[in-house]
């Protein structure tokens, strides 16, 4: 079956815009989790999102962070006002989870590729 | 907090050499602990877990054992592929507090013929 999608797959923009990236998770999942890939860096977490509980936002680095999750499926992360610093691949995974637990596999899609001029 | 410490990379070994990746994890309690394999241009999948102690994953000739008195979850395979070749990240989630996964830095893997 379908595996997550993110869009765009890479987004080139300047300084001080707005992006939008996009993820699309697999049916049925539950939890959607969002995380930033620096070059040489591990995975940092950025947002999690499970159910109808309250987004965990505690991995956003600054309020020009945001995101929502529509009907429990599709995500869109927004990054306003884009510094040099937010340069990076952005990583969306999403997991079954009907409760949370610690158990379940997360399934990553392809990553969105931003940089920023 | 939680942490997940990889040993750096890059690894660079033979073709049907062994390999052994060091992880080890600190928790508060017994997290369940994954490896993740990231292909050039391609995001991270699942290549084994185990979610407690003495647990031994295992998938592709890949196989690691959740080992809690050292905290450890060294990733090991007998004969290594050029298409192993690859990033694999270790990564630690406790049960309770957050849920939130925790990843080591990832350790770079290249496998020459």
């Amino acid at each position: 079956g379908a595996g997550v999608s993110q869009s765009p797959s890479n987004k080139v923009t300047e300084k001080g815009k707005d992006v939008e990236l996009r993820c699309d998770p697999i049916s049925g999942h539950t939890a959607l989790y969002w995380y930033r890939q620096s070059l040489g860096q591990g995975l940092e977490f950025l947002i999690y999102f499970q159910g109808n509980s309250a987004p965990d936002k505690s991995g956003l680095p600054s309020d020009r962070f945001s995101a929502e999750r529509t009907g429990g499926s599709v995500s869109t992360l927004t990054i306003q006002r884009t510094q040099q610093e937010d340069s990076a691949v952005y990583l969306c995974a999403s997991s079954l989870e009907r409760e949370r637990t610690a158990t379940d596999t997360q399934y990553f899609g392809p990553g969105t590729r931003l940089t920023v001029l | 907090g939680d942490s997940v410490t990889q040993m750096e990379g890059p690894v660079t070994l033979s073709e049907e050499a062994f390999l052994t990746i060091n992880c080890t994890y600190t928790a508060t309690g017994y997290p369940s602990l994954f490896w993740y394999v990231q292909y050039p241009g391609e995001g991270l999948q699942l290549l084994l877990k185990a979610t407690k102690a003495d647990d031994k994953g295992s998938n592709k000739g890949f196989e690691a054992t959740y080992r809690k008195e050292t905290t450890s979850f060294h990733l090991e395979k007998g004969s290594v592929q050029v298409s192993d070749s690859a990033v694999y990240f270790c990564a630690s989630r406790e049960a309770g507090g957050s849920y939130i996964p925790t990843f080591g830095r990832g350790t770079s893997l290249i496998v020459h013929p």
